[in-house]
């Protein structure tokens, strides 16, 4: 059981190009969603995803995009990137049906640094 | 999902008790409350989470107000290992038993803990 893995870890990109941050989880979980963290700051919501084929904007959205073909899957796409969208980037999935036990507790992946220059 | 409220940074020493607040004065009936700690350079992990009652495991006790509109973590013996952000956050259950929607993390508290 792997939980939340993210890939890659460490990325350089230059201002415009594009990338995908990829997140795989193995819990069968419903619910998968994006964060981004800015340096001394809190978690920010980029967009998430309640089910394959189903998405929707957080807080943050823009110069993002996201798909949901799978349920294990829910990679996040940088369409231009900016330095502004450098940042640590986090992964999260849940179970979407409430489970008393649990509670629905969200498991995060480990991260990805990324720098735009 | 509702908000909440908590003190921007809090100190302690080691071996001693910290209890952290956290305000959610628009809490709903069937909102859990959840709390999770963020290590430096790590994604935020589970501490502890409850509904109505007090809830204790290995890491952690939750207290719960009466009227559920606070709740305060409590660390009984405080190690150099629990300096972290905190953060308290509240998750929705759906009139459909799910729990989705935006789940949206404040600043935490900075937990700063002395030797």
């Amino acid at each position: 059981n792997a939980g939340v893995t993210q890939t890659p870890k460490f990325q350089v990109l230059k201002t415009g190009q594009s990338m995908t941050l990829q997140c795989a989880q193995d819990m069968n979980h419903e619910y998968m969603s994006w964060y981004r963290q800015d340096p001394g700051m809190g978690l920010r919501l980029i967009h998430y995803s309640v089910g394959a084929g189903i998405t929707d904007q957080g807080e943050v959205p823009n110069g993002y995009n996201v798909s949901r073909s799978t349920t294990e899957d829910f990679p996040l796409r940088l369409l231009s990137a900016a330095p502004s969208q450098t940042s640590v980037y986090f992964c999260a999935s849940s179970y979407g049906i409430m489970r008393r036990s649990s509670g629905n507790t969200i498991y995060f992946g480990e991260g990805s640094w990324l720098t735009v220059v | 999902d509702a908000k909440t409220t908590q003190p921007n940074s809090m100190e302690s020493n080691e071996e001693e008790p910290v209890h952290l607040p956290c305000n959610h004065s628009t809490i709903s009936g069937t909102d859990y409350i959840h709390w999770y700690r963020q290590l430096p350079s790590q994604g935020p992990e589970y501490v502890i989470h409850g509904l109505t009652s007090n809830v204790n495991n290995r890491m952690a006790s939750l207290a719960i107000a009466e009227d559920r509109k606070s709740s305060t973590l409590i660390l009984h013996r405080a190690t150099l290992r629990d300096a972290a952000v905190y953060y308290c956050i509240l998750r929705a259950r759906n009139a459909g038993g799910t729990s989705y929607g935006k789940l949206t993390f404040g600043q935490g508290t900075i937990l700063t803990v002395h030797p």
